[in-house]
């Protein structure tokens, strides 16, 4: 089955620098990558997708890269903000199955 | 209502007890999840109603035995549960086709503690 791998665990940045998070997958048959926020207190929302025939996708602060030969996507916040401060999490699927999570990053923005 | 709904949010139950919980899904999706949030495993799927078809995680315990009566309900029904059970327990749902991965939405979990 497929499995997900996701660095770091925990990330802390300053205000206003980027974080980014990354994600490695094993099945080259997966054609879509989530991104989830999860807040305090809160189940985990989509921020951010991509599939397969594309390389790059962005949307305001956020942009997901995907890279099919290595295997790997990441997730880059840029201008972080205090609110930006989550547990964020990878994903990955291919037709017909089921996600696949990585472990989850823990972002702290300092003001 | 919209979204995804769980009730209750929290349960404190003892190791003898029955219990159930609850997912509403109110955006027409066809496949229903259920996920065990804990500090051990981020996120492990457990149960999937998808397309009219169940598929389980065979290492969750038979303590644990959904039911999905409809594509907009789903219930985790519980019985003679261990503390390690204890966690965030998170539905989903989505649209699922056959050709391809789609968003799954989450409701807010029902946070369970067992005694």
């Amino acid at each position: 089955g497929e499995n997900v791998e996701q660095h770091p665990s925990t990330l802390s940045v300053q205000e206003g620098d980027s974080a980014v998070i990354k994600c490695t997958y094993s099945d080259s048959a997966s054609n879509y990558f989530p991104w989830y926020k999860q807040e305090l207190g809160k189940g985990p929302q989509l921020i951010i997708d991509i599939r397969s025939n594309v390389g790059e996708k962005k949307d305001q602060r956020i942009a997901v890269t995907l890279n099919k030969t290595a295997k790997h996507f990441s997730l880059h916040i840029t201008e972080t903000q205090p609110e930006d401060s989550a547990v964020y999490f990878c994903a990955a699927i291919k037709a017909g199955n089921m996600l696949t999570f990585g472990g989850g990053t823990r972002l702290m923005v300092k003001p | 209502e919209t979204g995804v709904t769980q009730t209750p949010r929290h349960l404190v139950m003892g190791m003898t007890n029955k219990k159930s919980l609850k997912c509403e899904q109110h955006l027409g999706h066809n496949a229903m999840y259920w996920y065990k949030q804990s500090a051990k495993k981020p996120l492990e799927l457990m149960f999937v109603y998808s397309l009219e078809e169940r598929v389980e995680n065979n290492s969750v315990p038979s303590r644990f035995s959904p039911e999905c009566p409809n594509s907009s309900h789903l219930f985790l029904h519980l019985h003679t549960l261990q503390p390690e059970d204890s966690a965030l327990y998170l539905c989903a749902s989505s649209s699922q086709t056959t050709s391809g991965g789609t968003e799954q939405f989450f409701g807010p979990g029902t946070r369970l503690t067992v005694l």
